[in-house]
């Protein structure tokens, strides 16, 4: 059973646009919240993480909000680039350090020049 | 932040022979490491945990006599894909936990494997 359902499947923004990329989850033990950003043939990389004691988070143009009582958690992409062209994945997992990850479905993000 | 390797990048086979995928942490210890199979334009899918000094966990629907995985040290998984067949054919994609205690884990870049 999916417990991490992400929208929109595909998006396409104008540079300098945002970029908003949802997700909702099911399971509240979840207590981490990543987003990563993977390009065409290469691995996932970490672009922001969040825990559920703080409502926002930002790194740069990257800023993660988080909902708690709604089980939802968003990315959003500032002054988007055309390098940010890419999957998005966000994800969520429980507990203790090594704990698995849970991933959504992925959003193929296209900016335009 | 942490490093993580795979190797081969990507490696081509003949149906019914044994792939041996690597992955290793470069510059930290991890007793936990992850494999996952990601099919084009999908979601990565956890295929089983990698444990050393103990048996990997499966998913459910994961052949373990198929994908093998060995966890020799503290820096080296494997995953060996035997009897590989065309339906094999994925992005295979490892990671590992950080050793500092944080839930943030680390992924190798990858390996594309094709099975002719």
């Amino acid at each position: 059973q999916q417990q991490v359902k992400q929208s929109p499947q595909s998006l396409i923004v104008q540079k300098g646009g945002i970029s908003i990329i949802n997700c909702a989850y099911e399971n509240t033990a979840f207590d981490y919240f990543p987003w990563y950003q993977q390009f065409p043939g290469k691995g996932p990389a970490l672009l922001i993480a969040i825990r559920p004691d703080v409502s926002e988070k930002k790194e740069g143009r990257f800023t993660i909000s988080f909902n708690k009582s709604a089980k939802q958690f968003s990315l959003h992409i500032m002054d988007s680039q055309p390098g940010d062209s890419a999957t998005y994945f966000c994800a969520a997992s429980m507990g203790t350090s090594g704990s698995r990850l849970t991933f959504g479905e992925g959003t193929q993000l296209t900016v335009n020049p | 932040g942490a490093v993580v390797s795979q190797h081969p990048s990507w490696v081509i086979c003949k149906s019914g022979t044994s792939v041996k995928i690597e992955c290793r942490s470069l510059d930290f210890q991890a007793t936990t490491m992850f494999w996952y199979r990601q099919f084009p334009k999908q979601s990565l899918m956890l295929m089983a945990t990698s444990n050393e000094g103990s048996k990997a966990t499966y998913e459910q629907g994961v052949e373990k006599d198929k994908f093998l995985i060995n966890h020799a040290s503290l820096t080296l998984s494997t995953l060996t894909v035997t009897s590989a067949h065309p339906e094999d054919s994925s992005f295979y994609i490892c990671s590992a936990p950080s050793a500092g205690g944080s839930n943030e884990q680390f992924f190798g870049p990858g390996t594309r494997l094709t099975v002719l």
